[in-house]
Order: structure tokens, then sequence, then C-alpha cells
């Protein structure tokens, strides 16, 4: 049973461009979050899709913007990079939020 | 707003000892879940143990069990017999019924002596 999957798992970005980065939930999961985890840091939620819609968000500017298909997988866009947008970036699924979420092994966005 | 708080950066144990990692949490809520993920090299965030806030009595997942004191907004966790392979970084959460997002500290991270 094939848990998160993400891709790519690394990715180098000059500033000012945009990044698409990838995520299939575990099997049987419908509920898709995105976080953001600096070095050193613990992850910051950036949004969550339930339905193809956007549930809940966080405190990130538009320039993050996501989408879920209908198998439900998920998309995270970053326009207009900065320097500052270089993290991990994790993918988690769940089905039943209280059961905790499952995570990928993220995809690490260096911008230069 | 619900806050997690690790205020350890860093901890050290001897292989095959006991060790406690700390966490606190701040919630107006009643209605909530706590987690301890860790956090190998290999980046994939790992659920160790979760407690339900109506539960009283702790969580306990074979060498890893939690010490919940909901009065103090507290949640540590003891891992017994500690191992190699338990060096990594281990973050507390928090989730609650009105909020749907995981709340992560800034973890800590424990390496395991030989």
């Amino acid at each position: 049973d094939a848990g998160v999957t993400q891709s790519p798992t690394h990715l180098i970005k000059t500033r000012g461009q945009q990044v698409t980065l990838r995520c299939s939930p575990k099997s049987g999961h419908d509920t898709v979050s995105w976080y953001q985890q600096a070095l050193g840091q613990g992850p910051q939620f950036i949004f969550q899709y339930y339905e193809e819609e956007e549930r809940q968000r966080g405190n990130f500017p538009d320039r993050f913007s996501g989408h879920q298909f209908p198998n439900y997988s998920s998309e995270l866009n970053v326009n207009a990079l900065l320097l500052g947008d270089s993290a991990l970036y994790l993918c988690a699924s769940t089905q039943l939020l209280y059961g905790g979420y499952t995570f990928g092994s993220g995809t690490r966005l260096t911008v230069v | 707003a619900q806050t997690v708080t690790q205020s350890q950066p860093e901890m050290s144990v001897q292989e095959a000892e006991t060790v406690t990692l700390s966490c606190t949490y701040d919630t107006s809520e009643s209605d909530y879940y706590l987690f301890w993920y860790k956090q190998p090299p290999s980046r994939q965030m790992i659920l160790v143990i979760r407690q339900e806030a109506y539960k009283q009595q702790n969580a306990t997942e074979n060498r890893f069990s939690v010490n919940f004191q909901k009065a103090a907004k507290s949640f540590s966790l003891k891992i017994s017999d500690s191992q190699l392979g338990d060096a990594a970084m281990y973050f507390c959460a928090y989730i609650s019924g009105a909020n749907s997002k995981l709340t992560f500290g800034k973890g800590i991270t424990l390496s395991v002596r030989p």
C-alpha cells in the first residue's frame, strides 16, 4: 500500500520563477494538506483541500495556490519565488482528521 | 490561536535508557487531539503516538508513552529502552475539532549515544 508520494524530491529555481509541486495521497485518503518546513523549524500549514476545494488556509500570501483533482491528488503552485520560499514542502493526507495525517517525504525547494 | 511549545532544542540519551521529551500547548478548545511525530533524516514525518483530549488514560505504543496533563496543558513523550534508530527530530502537534490544521512545535533533536 503506497503512502503519500511527492514529486519532485529536489528542485532548484531562480528568484521570480514559478514552481509546481505534486502530491498523491495515500490510498483511501480524500483530504490533502500542504506544509512548509524551514530548516530547523516545525512545519507551517499552508492550506488544505477536500472535495477539490480549499477548505482552510494558513498565513501565506496569494502567491501560494493549490488544486485538488478528482482522484484526490494535489498540486501546490508558488509564483514569483522569493529566496525565503526555500524550504521543505510536505504534503499530508488523511481520511479522518483525528486519525492522524500520513506525510510524504517532501520536496526540497531551493530558490537562488 | 492555538500554540505548541517545545522548549528543549536538543536532548541526548544513552542507548537502552529512558528519555522524556516535553511539550506544552495553549488552547481554548475542549475537543482536540495531540500527536508526537518523528522526522528522521529521510525527512518523512512518522506518527509515533496520538492522544485524544477526552481520554484520561495516557496513550502507549510499545516503547513510547505519553504523560498527558490536561489541566496543565502538558503532553510529554517518554521513550523507554532507547535505540539508535530513535535518533531523529521529534515534533509535538495539535489539532482541534474547530480547526482541521495541524499546529506543530519547533521540534527537538534527539541523539542516542551507543
